[in-house]
């Protein structure tokens, strides 16, 4: 079975905060990727890595940055967290076409 | 770019009626379409996917159709049980290494006793 895990179900942070959201895989993928879910927006693509030190920006970048140093793992970065940013956080891997996800990471923005 | 519509945006039944979530897309060149069931607090799990070259696949009380022409797919739920109560999300892309999903905006299904 896939298994994607990330760090944390549910983080509250202040405002102007620096956040790390962290996501790690147990299955090789080249490709991972980070997404926000808001409700009626749907998933949104912020950024993804097709390999180690890789990135590219999806659909929704700004306020946000990423880090891929191995393959196992992608980290997004909130460098000065705003209240707008306050969403559920979903990572995901890619196997041939389909994507797997993580539970995700509830973050709230005080 | 790709953009997928999906409809409606909430969906209630009485539990053994029949379910339909639809969805349009934009992009010609896309031909896999997969979709997703979201329970409470857990990550979206792929339930069934469709590639272009079929008009048609089922899974038990899953089904989903694809009508490359009108550039719509649709996923037909039969028999519904309160566990099929979920937000289900359909996606589109082109296969390939460096594809991306491209998302409905989701469907909200309460199944009723």
């Amino acid at each position: 079975d896939v298994k994607v895990t990330q760090s944390s179900r549910y983080l509250v942070k202040r405002t102007g905060e620096k956040v790390f959201l962290e996501c790690v895989q147990d299955m090789d993928h080249e490709n991972m990727f980070w997404y926000r879910q808001d409700p009626g927006l749907g998933l949104r693509l912020i950024y993804f890595s097709y390999d180690v030190k890789m990135k590219e920006k999806g659909d929704i970048p700004e306020g946000y940055s990423v880090s891929r140093e191995k393959k196992e793992r992608f980290s997004l970065i909130l460098e000065s967290a705003s209240t707008n940013q306050t969403s559920m956080y979903l990572c995901a891997i890619k196997g041939q076409d389909t994507q797997y996800f993580g539970p995700g990471t509830r973050l709230t923005v005080l | 770019g790709e953009n997928v519509e999906q409809h409606p945006s909430t969906l209630s039944v009485q539990e053994g009626d029949s379910a339909v979530i639809k969805c349009t897309y934009s992009d010609s060149a896309s031909n896999y379409f997969p979709w997703y069931k979201q329970e409470l607090g857990k990550g979206p799990q792929l339930i069934i996917d469709i590639r272009s070259n079929v008009g048609e696949k089922k899974d038990q009380r899953i089904a989903v159709t694809l009508n490359k022409t009108a550039k719509h797919f649709s996923l037909h739920i039969t028999e519904t049980q309160p566990e099929d109560s979920a937000v289900y999300f359909c996606a589109a892309s082109e296969t390939g290494t460096a594809s991306k999903l491209t998302f409905g905006t989701g469907t909200r299904l309460q199944v009723t006793l």
